[in-house]
């Protein structure tokens, strides 16, 4: 139980334009979606919280214009980088917490996906 | 404020002898503490937790780890390294508030396994 799933898990796109990263829970409901970033070789960089429902709120120096969240549903999340440039190049990863069960206390994370803009 | 330490950026083992993995935290509230392993361009995955029950919290593939509240330290052991368990590991501290509170991740330690 508790699994997470993200796609795509790779994408590949040219600068100037959009790119959409759906994260799903799969066997639960998540109250609380989390997305960061990983630089490589680096630690996990929150960017932004998103509760079902409401305005995500984005972490300090995280452009939310730049970097769409919607969290419509208990069970997806998703992130939209609006006009991409490659510095926003980087691994990117959604994780799901829930409000009971297993997944009440713990954050479940999906494998990531990996953008490469040109 | 909350903070994770983890003291060793790289370690190295041979495969079938202890693995050590150092972790410190600090935190204004009684903490959650949790392992997470990431293996190469994977998400990570959860090792193990610590919630305020047991010190002694045993997790997957054979990894446990101990909450040592006077020394503010989660040390992440396994008895035998084996060659699947090379990835890189974070430790994790968020305060245990009941509510969906942010995690801190410590820097990672990169395990390596030699035969």
């Amino acid at each position: 139980g508790a699994v997470v799933s993200q796609h795509p898990s790779r994408v590949i796109c040219k600068s100037g334009t959009s790119v959409k990263i759906e994260c799903r829970s799969l066997d639960f409901q998540a109250t609380t979606m989390f997305w960061y970033r990983q630089f490589p070789k680096q630690s996990l960089m929150l960017m932004a919280t998103s509760n079902e429902g409401s305005k995500a709120t984005y972490e300090q120096g995280v452009e939310k214009d730049k970097f769409l969240i919607n969290h419509a549903s208990l069970t997806l999340s998703t992130l939209t980088v609006t006009s991409a440039h490659p510095e926003d190049s980087s691994f990117y990863i959604c994780s799901a917490r829930g409000g009971g069960g297993r997944a009440r206390d713990t954050q479940y994370f999906g494998p990531g996906t990996r953008l490469t803009v040109l | 404020a909350q903070s994770v330490t983890q003291l060793d950026s790289h370690v190295s083992v041979s495969e079938g002898t202890p693995v050590l993995l150092r972790c410190n935290y600090s935190s204004s509230y009684s903490p959650s503490l949790f392992w997470y392993v990431q293996h190469p361009n994977k998400g990570l995955q959860l090792l193990l937790k610590y919630t305020s029950a047991a010190t002694l919290v045993k997790g997957i593939n054979g990894f446990e780890a101990e909450f040592k509240k006077s020394e503010t330290s989660f040390h992440l052991t396994k008895p035998s390294a084996h060659m699947s368990d090379a990835a890189e590991y974070f430790c994790v501290v968020t305060p245990n508030t009941g509510t969906a509170s942010k995690l801190t991740f410590g820097t990672g330690t990169r395990l390596q396994v030699t035969l």
